[in-house]
């Protein structure tokens, strides 16, 4: 069954810390897609990345990289340097490729980010 | 491009009446979803719409809940008759499948709000 566990529910750090949010998935299908989303206090979710199961590079935008490790079924999600901007909910998320549930994007409960000043 | 547009943003509605939640896809898109989201339960998806017609609706909590697209532009949301359980952010996202990769991100609405009262 495809699951996707985001473990920390709140996290909370002072600006310019480092923080990493964790991702963990479960899947029987050996073609698939990894995401992050980003939930601002506004309410919207916004696409920060998406990630296919061939491709094990870890990949850098700025503050933010992402480390995808399929040996521990894990796709991680570390912010540099947090800022204030930085805190919201973020979501992780798995589509499967060949399954029956193609097209759907199984989401992670979120972990709530707070950047304090 | 608009993005996704959902309409209204928030509704305020008493128990047992009929609710319409309306969205437009990002032209081009061939995937649309409805989601909801919750304190309790996260985001669920309810149904998800390939060509306009339905795929997979079997997130859809009950027979209160139907959703239809009538056409590649336009779908619609109904909750029939309301309950207070059913207040959440609800929304709507569309993909692309570009070349048949039906797994490409979704984009989303900005949500609304239900509140039934």
């Amino acid at each position: 069954a495809q699951k996707v566990t985001q473990a920390q529910t709140e996290i909370s750090v002072v600006e310019k810390e480092d923080v990493t949010l964790d991702c963990v998935y479960e899947t029987r299908d050996t073609t698939y897609y990894l995401f992050w989303y980003k939930q601002p206090p506004s309410g919207e979710l916004v696409f920060l990345i998406r990630r296919n199961s061939f491709d094990e590079q870890n990949e850098i935008s700025g503050r933010y990289s992402w480390n995808f490790q399929k040996s521990t079924s894990s796709f991680n999600f570390t912010i540099t340097a947090s800022q204030v901007v930085d805190s919201a909910v973020y979501f992780c998320a798995l589509s499967e490729a060949y399954s029956s549930n193609t097209g759907k994007l199984i989401f992670g409960q979120g972990t709530t980010l707070q950047v304090k000043p | 491009d608009a993005g996704v547009i959902q309409s209204p943003r928030h509704e305020v509605t008493e128990m047992g009446q009929e609710v319409t939640l309306r969205c437009k896809p990002i032209s081009g898109h061939d995937y649309l979803f409805w989601y909801r989201q919750t304190m309790m339960r996260g985001l669920e998806l309810l149904i998800y719409f390939n060509n306009n017609v339905p795929i997979d609706d079997s997130g859809m909590p009950e027979d209160r809940f139907s959703a239809k697209m009538p056409n590649a532009s336009f779908s619609t949301l109904k909750i029939q008759p309301s309950e207070p359980r059913d207040s959440a952010v609800y929304f709507c996202a569309s993909s692309d499948p570009g070349t048949g990769n039906s797994y490409n991100e979704q984009f989303f609405g900005p949500g609304t709000r239900l509140t039934v009262l």
